[in-house]
């Protein structure tokens, strides 16, 4: 089956310091997303992307957070200037695009869990 | 969004069955229900969808009343690998060009004990 995939499995950065996480989203599927979830916490939508543009995003993906897709197959996060409260896993998302019925199935990568220290 | 409320946690012997039940008193007239799976240090797994009556997959059946303002995920025969947190979603936030963000609640806590 499918999967999408995402590496590292675990990055820890010190605070300042810019980091990209890497997602490969599942081949045909055209949509793409970042989640986030702090230890303990609710799963959190940071930013959906489709057709090469950011297409909504929420309060948290502020100016230090930029998304890309830089080819064909990766999808990137990318944090400029790392802060404390960005440690969590993050969680990248594919979705195919086909509405069979209702709301959208998104699968969901294995997460990469970020600490900054 | 509806809003919905499910059990913290949940404990539950291997072998026996298992119903979640949420409930979302404003469920709007298209919305779906969907539930998810979230094992320990990965990300959520969808399990099963449905609008209505029952859906049954090779994992989960999920049961609607009539009046949709709640439904009841139903695990069979659990194992010590059904150990999980298990989201109820109730309809999605439009993102846009076809797409819709999810919307996570604190899930229900599922453990199975041997």
């Amino acid at each position: 089956e499918p999967e999408v995939t995402q590496t590292p499995s675990h990055q820890v950065t010190q605070m300042g310091q810019e980091v990209i996480l890497r997602c490969v989203p599942i081949s045909n599927h055209l949509y793409f997303y970042w989640y986030r979830q702090i230890l303990g916490q609710k799963v959190e939508f940071l930013v959906s992307f489709y057709n090469n543009e950011i297409s909504e995003k929420s309060e948290i993906f502020d100016d230090q957070f930029s998304v890309e897709r830089p080819d064909g197959s990766n999808f990137t996060l990318k944090i400029r200037s790392t802060k404390l409260e960005d440690s969590a896993m993050y969680f990248c998302a594919s979705y195919q695009g086909t509405i069979l019925a209702g709301v959208d199935t998104q699968y969901f990568g294995p997460g990469t869990r970020l600490t900054v220290l | 969004l509806a809003k919905t409320t499910q059990p913290i946690s949940m404990d539950s012997y291997e072998g026996q069955e298992v119903n979640i039940t949420c409930s979302h008193n404003n469920i709007a007239t298209n919305d779906y229900i969907t539930w998810y799976q979230q094992f320990p240090s990965q990300g959520p797994r969808f399990i099963i969808q449905g609008y209505k009556t029952k859906v049954t997959n090779e994992v989960a059946s999920l049961f609607i009343p009539a009046d949709r303002k709640s439904s009841t995920l139903s695990l069979p025969r659990v194992s010590l690998s059904d150990t999980a947190v298990y989201y109820c979603l109730v309809g999605a936030t439009y993102s846009g060009a076809g797409s819709y963000q999810l919307t996570f609640g604190k899930g229900t806590k599922l453990s199975v004990i041997p």
